[in-house]
């Protein structure tokens, strides 16, 4: 199983909502990741979680708050989001290093009214 | 910082050969990899080289020179369900993260 779920594939929420997108590998990955993709640009990391620990924060705002309850679950809680943060978040998963081989879910499309 | 340039766009003829070349300026080098996303679609690993020379997989091979800082992935006997965006990528931060490339719009016509 070489398959990384993400829910939801939609979400579109206002200013002041609070939602959670979420993520799950079984394939005993022990580094996941949380990307931010807009249209016609490339996936910009977000986070990193090494064995289960938050190892690098690219200085996002603290609007996004991620979090990994166990080895196979990670978790990006929103609130009070901007417009400018509608975007595609990705999900990936890797063996251990950034440099293998990373599993992408297929996304949450999200749009901030 | 790092910093990975590509074409932004790239037009080939099914059946052809194309090359995606990728430049790159890094601190500390972790190796070289390529990922392909379809409109809507999540990136999918292609390739890595860790090592100077080419890497073939299929009809896909990646090249890399780390004295030039460049690498490219080239595409063989391409076909229409080749259109796609390409990006290289490559590790940092001691090879905990990807940064990926700007990207190549690979458009495949009849």
């Amino acid at each position: 199983d070489t398959e990384v779920t993400q829910t939801p594939k939609h979400l579109v929420m206002g200013m002041t909502n609070k939602k959670s997108l979420k993520c799950e590998q079984h394939m005993g990955h022990r580094a996941m990741y949380w990307y931010k993709q807009k249209a016609k640009k490339p996936p910009e990391l977000m986070f990193v979680y090494s064995y289960e620990k938050l190892s690098i924060n690219e200085s996002v705002p603290s609007r996004f708050s991620p979090e990994c309850p166990n080895s196979s679950l990670l978790n990006l809680h929103l609130h009070a989001l901007q417009p400018e943060d509608s975007a595609l978040y990705l999900c990936a998963s890797s063996q251990d290093k950034a440099q293998e081989t990373q599993y992408f879910g297929p996304g949450t499309r999200l749009l901030v009214l | 910082g790092q910093s990975l340039e590509q074409p932004s766009e790239v037009t080939a003829v099914e059946g052809a050969i194309v090359q995606i070349n990728c430049t790159y300026q890094t601190s500390g080098f972790y190796g070289l990899s390529w990922y392909q996303q379809h409109d809507g679609g999540a990136p999918t690993f292609l390739s890595y080289n860790a090592l100077d020379g080419l890497e073939e997989t299929g009809r896909f091979s990646s090249f890399l020179s780390r004295s030039d800082s460049y690498g490219y992935l080239l595409l063989q006997e391409l076909q229409m369900k080749d259109s796609a965006s390409y990006f290289c990528a490559v590790p940092g931060g001691g090879g905990n993260k990807l940064t990926f490339g700007t990207g190549t719009q690979l458009k495949v016509e009849l």
